[in-house]
């Protein structure tokens, strides 16, 4: 049972432009929701969260967004840089167990120049 | 500041075997979480540690088992390795200090193979 989704498996963006990375989750329990870059070999790296008492984040070129009634966010990065190629995963936690987090699959970001 | 250090990084195992990995949280967290990453499942919590108590476990085998020592030091146990074990197995710490306390810190990873 698949709580956090991120259905795809990979983007393509060009340098510049705006990279879009999209999850869904099912847990209506989710209150907190994070996301964490990957680059090979090493482990994930914490990148911006939201609170689900917010519907938008910010911090430099990456903004998150959530719709809680549609049980969505997004990670805006403007604009893609070649060093943002990496897999990005979606991350969920409910309150009071805030180590627990629930990932998605991972979205891999190529960034082209 | 030391970031989260795992050790080994690689370890081939055969079936039946049992393994052991470690886990140095960063310099003043007391809390230490373990994640099995699969290809195609994601990162999946296996369990937490704090002040050497298990706070928050996932749903795996009773296989799995871990402790965490009173320098917030925590290894991971696994018994009876099957095929389907192998993985790259992640270490995160955090502050811990309270339960809404959600940035956490991964390591590298511990990659097991299990033949």
């Amino acid at each position: 049972d698949q709580q956090v989704k991120q259905n795809s498996p990979s983007l393509s963006v060009q340098e510049g432009r705006i990279s879009i990375l999209n999850c869904d989750y099912t847990n209506s329990m989710f209150d907190y929701f994070l996301w964490y870059k990957k680059y090979p070999a090493e482990g994930p790296t914490f990148l911006i969260s939201i609170s689900s008492i917010k519907d938008k984040n910010e911090d430099g070129r990456f903004t998150v967004f959530l719709n809680k009634s549609a049980k969505h966010l997004s990670l805006h990065i403007v604009p893609s840089q070649p060093g943002d190629s990496a897999v990005y995963f979606c991350a969920a936690s409910e309150t009071g167990t805030a180590s627990k987090l629930t990932f998605g699959t991972g979205t891999r970001l190529q960034v082209t120049l | 500041k030391a970031g989260v250090t795992q050790t080994p990084r690689y370890l081939i195992k055969t079936r039946g075997q049992q393994v052991t990995l470690s886990c140095s949280p960063i310099s003043g967290h007391r809390s230490v979480s373990w994640y099995q990453q699969t290809p195609g499942q994601g990162l999946q919590f296996l369990f937490e540690y704090f002040s050497e108590t298990q706070r928050n476990k996932g749903n795996f085998p009773g296989r799995f088992s871990g402790r965490q020592f009173s320098n917030s030091r925590s290894e991971m146990n696994v018994s009876t390795l099957e095929l389907g074990d192998s993985a790259l197995y992640l270490c995160a710490s955090s502050l811990g200090a309270t339960l809404n306390d959600y940035e956490q810190y991964f390591g590298p990873g511990t990659r097991l193979t299990v033949t």
